[in-house]
């Protein structure tokens, strides 16, 4: 009963470092996203994907790029990281409509 | 462009005290409106759906489309309610689950 997973847990990255940050769903959910929550900033949509294949941009996607080359899979990537990047992120999952989306429990990164 | 705006970034209310988080939704069509709420370090989770019109932990909350609306309520507040909350509206399509900025809500002893 997995639900959403997300690796790693904890990363701390130095400036100009890449990385990339999985999620890997198995509730068979065809649209998958990637936030960042910031202290007094809530929750803002790096990108998204509504299906395998697919990805779009969200609120923030300034420094990152997405992949979704499996349905289960959602891959946020950073090419150059820069302090700014400093945040707690959260991948979801769901079915779309009224399904619930369901949450990975979160990725906090630090970038020095 | 659907947009979800949540005007408290904190409220802080008394045990026992009525509770009104408030949400405001911008969308041209019918949308799927959602309350989650996230505790003290744990991810987010589904607090209630407007279409199953049900009360979870006794909160309650009613899509009004007249004032493009879905306040979350709950008349006597407990100290274990204090979480962040956030609404969230699923346009469909390709606009995906947007959230809020998100209310912190502090339950005072």
């Amino acid at each position: 009963n997995a639900g959403v997973t997300q690796t790693p847990k904890f990363r701390v990255l130095k400036t100009g470092q890449s990385m990339t940050l999985l999620c890997a769903q198995d509730m068979n959910h065809e649209y998958m996203y990637w936030y960042r929550q910031d202290p007094g900033m809530g929750l803002r949509l790096i990108h998204y994907s509504v299906g395998e294949g697919t990805t779009a941009k969200g609120e923030v996607p300034d420094g990152y790029n997405v992949s979704r080359l499996k349905k289960q899979n959602f891959l946020l990537g950073l090419e150059s990281a820069a302090p700014s990047q400093t945040s707690v992120y959260f991948c979801a999952s769901s079915g779309g409509g009224t399904v619930e989306a369901f949450f990975g429990q979160g990725t906090r990164l630090t970038v020095v | 462009a659907q947009r979800v705006t949540q005007p408290e970034k904190l409220l802080s209310v008394f045990k026992g005290a009525p509770v009104e988080l408030k949400c405001n939704y911008s969308y041209s069509g019918s949308p799927e409106l959602f309350w989650y709420v996230q505790y003290s370090r744990q991810r987010l989770q589904l607090l209630l759906r407007h279409i199953s019109r049900e009360s979870i932990k006794g909160f309650t909350a009613d899509l009004n489309k007249g004032e493009t609306s879905f306040h979350l309520k709950k008349p006597f507040a407990q100290e274990e309610d204090s979480a962040m909350y956030y609404c969230a509206l699923f346009g469909g399509g390709a606009d995906g689950l947007t959230f809020g900025k998100g209310t912190h809500l502090i339950i005072q002893p």
